[in-house]
């Protein structure tokens, strides 16, 4: 069955502009959780969403937004631009019921901010 | 602050040799614990588990993981690592009632051949 799916996989923005990236789950997935990977800093928790609540929320500022659709489909928003939010934007899914920690990752959206 | 930490930033071996990377985490109670691997170019995917039961884990490609409640680790072994094992290593941590799943920063393993 298809992976998760992230969208755009590539993009550039300059300071202060804000972003959008999406992410589509596999079928059958209710949970999304969404990472920031930056090599000094690994993998950083930003949000998880489960049946379009937000559940759980990492330590970034509110510049940092998501929402979850009712087709489990997520998106996330940031306001503002930094120059330190150029990083791999990670989108993971998984079927959720419970949090067993088992995620299926996409490929990542990597944006650059200029 | 509570958090999982990975003992090594960088590990290269020759073919053959032995691995184990080290993984501690902080938090109190009943965790989850998971090993994910990323290889060049590719999406992070689940190397191992452990949610309970059986302390020493086995997982994909000759991995194994061994649980030590008393020390709070969580330590990834392989008895003889092959070039394509190259990779970056993140141990990771669902902590005691939370729904998020916690990554170290990551070990990257060069293997040689």
């Amino acid at each position: 069955k298809a992976g998760v799916t992230q969208t755009p996989r590539y993009l550039i923005k300059t300071r202060g502009q804000q972003v959008t990236l999406s992410c589509s789950p596999i079928s059958g997935h209710r949970s999304v959780s969404w990472y920031q990977q930056t090599p000094g800093q690994g993998l950083q928790f930003l949000f998880e969403y489960f049946s379009e609540t937000q559940r759980n929320k990492g330590n970034f500022p509110g510049r940092f937004s998501g929402r979850q659709f009712s087709n489990s489909r997520s998106e996330m928003n940031v306001s503002t631009l930094e120059l330190g939010d150029s990083a791999l934007y990670l989108c993971a899914s998984s079927l959720g019921t419970l949090n067993t920690g088992e995620l299926f990752f996409g490929e990542g959206s990597r944006l650059t901010v200029l | 602050a509570q958090s999982v930490s990975q003992h090594n930033h960088h590990v290269i071996l020759s073919e053959a040799a032995s691995l184990e990377l080290g993984c501690n985490y902080s938090y109190g109670g009943t965790v989850n614990l998971f090993w994910y691997v990323q290889y060049p170019g590719q999406h992070l995917q689940l190397l191992l588990k452990y949610f309970s039961g059986d302390p020493l884990v086995k997982g994909i490609k000759g991995f194994e993981a061994e649980f030590i409640k008393s020390k709070f680790s969580f330590n990834l072994r392989k008895p003889s690592v092959q070039w394509s094992d190259t990779a970056e290593y993140f141990c990771a941590v669902t902590p005691p009632a939370g729904t998020a799943l916690i990554f170290g920063k990551g070990t990257t393993l060069s293997v040689s051949s």
